[in-house]
């Protein structure tokens, strides 16, 4: 069985840094395209920016609110993708959802979210 | 970025009733459209893929169609468990976009 499960959200001030961890299990990570999607409270869901497969050449993309603060990583050995999140702005808000992405560009593994509030 | 645009934004129907939502692009986008449905407190789940291709595991009721710019998701008969909100997506760019959500609501 596919899991994804997210950690590390929680209250950030306004320029502050946080790092969310995604654990994965039940299918060969190193294999797999991850994305993070986010989504602010009561409001719609937004791609933040995904990282290929190491055989794929393991580049990142990332959404044009996040390019530049935010960095996607991942360790293999540990099965766990990370999403370093710096200079926080209030409207980053959000939960934050790691999935797993095929290669035709859509999301079929969810984890169940990590909310991460940038308030002062 | 090519914009999604889904309507309605919300809908009353009974359990029973034919739905469609329809989610229109910015661009051709040809069939790269999935459908995802969202409850309450709950993460997104993969409905349809490739405009028109059910996801393992998803009942037969959903189904979707389209091409280009236009495209349609329907239930065919509506159950309970089908309340909820549905999002469009298109990975025809890599920079991924979603439709702005259709709030399925039971009348």
């Amino acid at each position: 069985e596919v899991q994804l499960v997210e950690s590390g959200g929680g209250l950030v001030k306004p320029g502050g840094s946080l790092r969310l961890s995604c654990a994965a299990s039940g299918f060969t990570f190193s294999n797999a395209w991850m994305s993070w999607v986010r989504q602010a409270p009561g409001k719609g869901l937004e791609w933040v920016g995904r990282i290929k497969s190491k055989i794929d050449g393991g580049t990142t993309d990332y959404a044009a609110p996040v390019k530049g603060r935010f960095t996607i990583s991942r360790d293999d050995s540990k099965n766990t993708l990370y999403l370093q999140m710096n200079s926080l702005k209030t409207e980053d808000t959000a939960v934050y959802y790691c999935t797993t992405e095929t290669t035709s560009g859509y999301f079929d593994y969810w984890g169940q979210g990590t909310l991460v509030t940038v308030s002062s | 970025d090519i914009q999604m645009t889904q309507s309605p934004s919300s809908l009353s129907a009974s359990v029973g009733d034919r739905v469609t939502i329809t989610c229109r692009a910015s661009q051709s986008i040809s069939s790269y459209l999935n459908w995802y449905q969202q409850k309450p407190g709950k993460a997104p789940n993969l409905l349809i893929y490739a405009a028109s291709s059910l996801q393992s595991g998803v009942p037969s009721r959903f189904s979707g169609s389209g091409s280009g710019t236009d495209f349609t998701l329907t239930i065919s008969s509506l159950q309970p468990e089908d309340f909820a909100t549905y999002y469009c997506q298109q990975s025809y760019s890599t920079q991924y976009t979603f439709g702005q959500g259709t709030k399925l609501e039971i009348k």
